[in-house]
């Protein structure tokens, strides 16, 4: 089975643009999660999605917003780019949101804000 | 907040040789899992433990859940240049709605193993 899958690979934009990054989750994976890693730090929560309902929301400015589509896979934007949203942006799919369960992640894709 | 603080940040050590790498917080969590990155690449998914002072073993790999589920550790026994990468510890955090859960990283220990 495949993995998760993201679009683009990399990506360079400008401050103040908007940019749509892209996630499909491994097959009959419901939930969708996304993260904000910037060089040198953990992964950081910005969303998760499960059945396309938003089940929670990390400590991001509105400028941040996602959803979640019937086929499981999800969109990420993000309005008014700034420098400090370069990063690499994580997409993580797993069979539920509770319990032990375990989250896969995709390759990421890299953003590049100039 | 809940914090998952790793330590050490960075390690270098001689290919055979054994580490430790250490994750610990104040809160308690579910269950925690451990990851490895490779540069410009998504984290991989190496175990997660669930119950409090589980050990669970992967070939050369340990890894331990504290008692009190607020801790783990990751040791290595005779590292190998291969075992080179970032290694994360998440800690499984409830969300507010409904038994939903998002992952806590902390800032990772990045291991170099030289040959």
């Amino acid at each position: 089975d495949a993995g998760v899958t993201q679009s683009p690979t990399h990506l360079i934009k400008t401050r103040g643009q908007q940019v749509t990054l892209r996630c499909s989750p491994i097959s009959g994976h419901k939930s969708v999660s996304w993260y904000q890693q910037v060089l040198g730090q953990g992964p950081q929560f910005i969303f998760q999605y499960y059945e396309k309902e938003e089940r929670g929301r990390g400590n991001f400015p509105d400028r941040f917003s996602a959803r979640q589509f019937p086929n499981y896979s999800s969109e990420l934007n993000v309005n008014a780019l700034l420098l400090g949203d370069s990063a690499l942006y994580l997409c993580a799919s797993s069979l539920t949101t509770g319990g032990s369960y375990e989250q896969y992640f995709g390759p990421g894709t890299r953003l590049t804000v100039t | 907040t809940q914090l998952l603080e790793q330590s050490p940040q960075f390690l270098s050590i001689q290919e055979g040789e054994n580490l430790t790498v250490y994750c610990n917080s104040s809160s308690v969590f579910s269950s925690l899992q451990w990851y490895r990155q490779e540069p410009g690449e998504g984290p991989v998914l190496l175990v997660t433990v669930v119950t409090g002072g589980e050990v669970k073993k992967l070939k050369r790999l340990t890894f331990q859940f504290g008692d009190a589920r607020k801790d783990s550790s990751l040791h290595i026994t005779a590292a190998q240049p291969g075992d080179t990468g970032l290694y994360l510890c998440a800690g499984a955090a409830r969300l507010t709605q409904g038994g939903s859960e998002k992952l806590v990283f902390g800032k990772g220990t990045k291991l170099t193993v030289n040959p």
